[in-house]
């Protein structure tokens, strides 16, 4: 079936990094775009990033832009996200997702993983 | 950025009550929105794209209205599982989230 597995979470001390890692399985992950998004304690869901299906195009929230990169390497069906400089505003729950439509650009996230927690402190 | 501001901010209803839930947008997204519902400890699931498609398995109980800054989510009957938070996203300039709507029992 189609999953999504989230790893690379932990601890680290502010200005630290960390990279987190999706593995997809069950479709064809080079044909979608993929989604990062996070939630921080008991608050909202927050956009982080999105790569197009083929890595072309990516895009930021203005929250993370220079500090967070996402990339993916599509024959291994693995979706990344470099974050350095990391803050305690970065602590929460992150989550990838695939994008509802077949090579599109970004839209809705229709399979989400069960999530990684990113906690930053010191 | 567009901001989306859902209400009320918490709804407390009976099973087999009708639910109403509003996002409205601080400027047009078109009918560029979606409705997500997440339950403690899980994921969000994507219950309606394109403000009215239901979602692949999602009941036809849910269902989904508007267009330019005003969006309603509708469930027609309760159904126990039903109760958790819903929040909207919004797709017509970056993507950002509403602050959701949580459902509670009475």
């Amino acid at each position: 079936q189609v999953q999504l597995v989230e790893s690379g979470g932990g601890v680290v001390q502010p200005g630290g990094s960390l990279r987190l890692s999706c593995a997809a399985s069950g479709f064809t992950f080079s044909s979608y775009g993929m989604h990062w998004v996070r939630q921080a304690p008991g608050k909202a869901l927050e956009w982080v990033a999105f790569i197009r299906y083929d890595g072309s195009n990516k895009y930021y929230a203005d929250s993370v832009k220079g500090r967070f990169t996402i990339s993916r390497d599509n024959s291994n069906n693995t979706l990344y996200m470099q974050m350095n400089s990391l803050t305690a505003e970065d602590t929460a729950l992150y989550y990838c997702a695939k994008d509802l439509i077949t090579s599109g650009t970004d839209s809705y996230m229709d399979v989400w993983g069960k999530g990684t927690t990113v906690t930053v402190s010191s | 950025e567009i901001v989306l501001t859902q209400s009320p901010a918490t709804l407390s209803l009976s099973p087999g009550e009708r639910a109403t839930l509003s996002c409205r947008a601080s400027q047009s997204v078109s009918n560029y929105l979606a409705w997500y519902q997440q339950k403690p400890g899980q994921a969000p699931r994507l219950l309606i794209y394109d403000a009215s498609n239901r979602a692949t398995g999602i009941p036809a109980r849910f269902s989904g209205s508007g267009s330019g800054t005003d969006f309603i989510l509708t469930i027609s009957s309760l159904e126990p599982e039903d109760f958790a938070v819903y929040y909207c996203q919004q797709r017509s300039n970056s993507i950002t989230f509403g602050q959701g709507t949580r459902l509670e029992i009475k």
